[in-house]
């Protein structure tokens, strides 16, 4: 058990819809980060949140986005749904600092998103 | 693009032997190289990581070997047991803290 928590565990949902993924860090990790994971594409990093702030953007949708809120959970929003959105969706934490050396990412167990 | 090309994309090894999965990058702006470990239903969990100031780094049955000027670096697992059965991701990291990892390799070992 990595400490990193991620709800809900499986979401079925239509085309056109929206949905929200939680995240909970580990105790102490200010980053957050937020990957998709396709057959096809393979991990893909989203974005990342240090301290309630945006540090780095990767492959995310206009129709995703994110917030880190004061507690330091994260949620990501998915609208506007395609088919193609269907995925497990990842939530990291690390440490994080403000800058310089790199810090290890626990990765949660994923939310499992089928859009039909 | 900042790629990761990781090889095989699967491989079958037999109980004791020697798993060896292989990684090449590009962006040598990349100091920070994490494998993780992912079964069925998990999420990837870290195994191993090397910075590119050493070559080798080992972790009980799990090795890095590290080649800055060929921009490679590969996992080895030494005597290969079946509960090591999983897909196996490598990934480069730099100073804007995000991850790129490569596709995955499936592992599996026979007993």
């Amino acid at each position: 058990d990595s400490g990193v928590t991620q709800t809900p565990k499986h979401l079925i949902t239509a085309t056109g819809q929206r949905v929200t993924l939680r995240c909970s860090p580990r105790s102490g990790d200010l980053s957050v980060y937020w990957y998709q994971q396709s057959l096809d594409q393979g991990l893909q990093f989203l974005i990342q949140y240090y301290n309630g702030e945006e540090r780095a953007k990767g492959n995310i949708l206009e129709r995703f986005s994110a917030q880190q809120f004061p507690d330091l959970h994260s949620e990501l929003n998915l609208s506007s749904l395609e088919l193609g959105d269907s995925a497990l969706y990842f939530c990291a934490s690390s440490v994080g600092t403000s800058g310089g050396s790199y810090n290890e990412q626990f990765f949660g167990p994923g939310t499992r998103l089928t859009v039909l | 693009q900042q790629q990761v090309k990781q090889s095989p994309q699967s491989l079958i090894v037999q109980k004791g032997g020697i798993s060896i999965i292989n990684c090449a990058y590009e962006n040598t702006a990349f100091d920070y190289f994490p494998w993780y470990q992912q079964f069925p239903g998990k999420g990837p969990a870290l195994l191993i990581a090397i910075r590119p100031d050493v070559s080798e780094k080992k972790e009980g049955r799990f090795t890095i070997s590290f080649n800055k000027s060929a921009k490679q670096f590969s996992l080895h697992i030494m005597d290969s047991q079946p509960g090591d059965s999983a897909t196996y991701f490598c990934a480069g990291g730099g100073s804007n803290y995000k991850l790129t990892f490569g596709k995955g390799t499936l592992l599996t070992v026979n007993p």
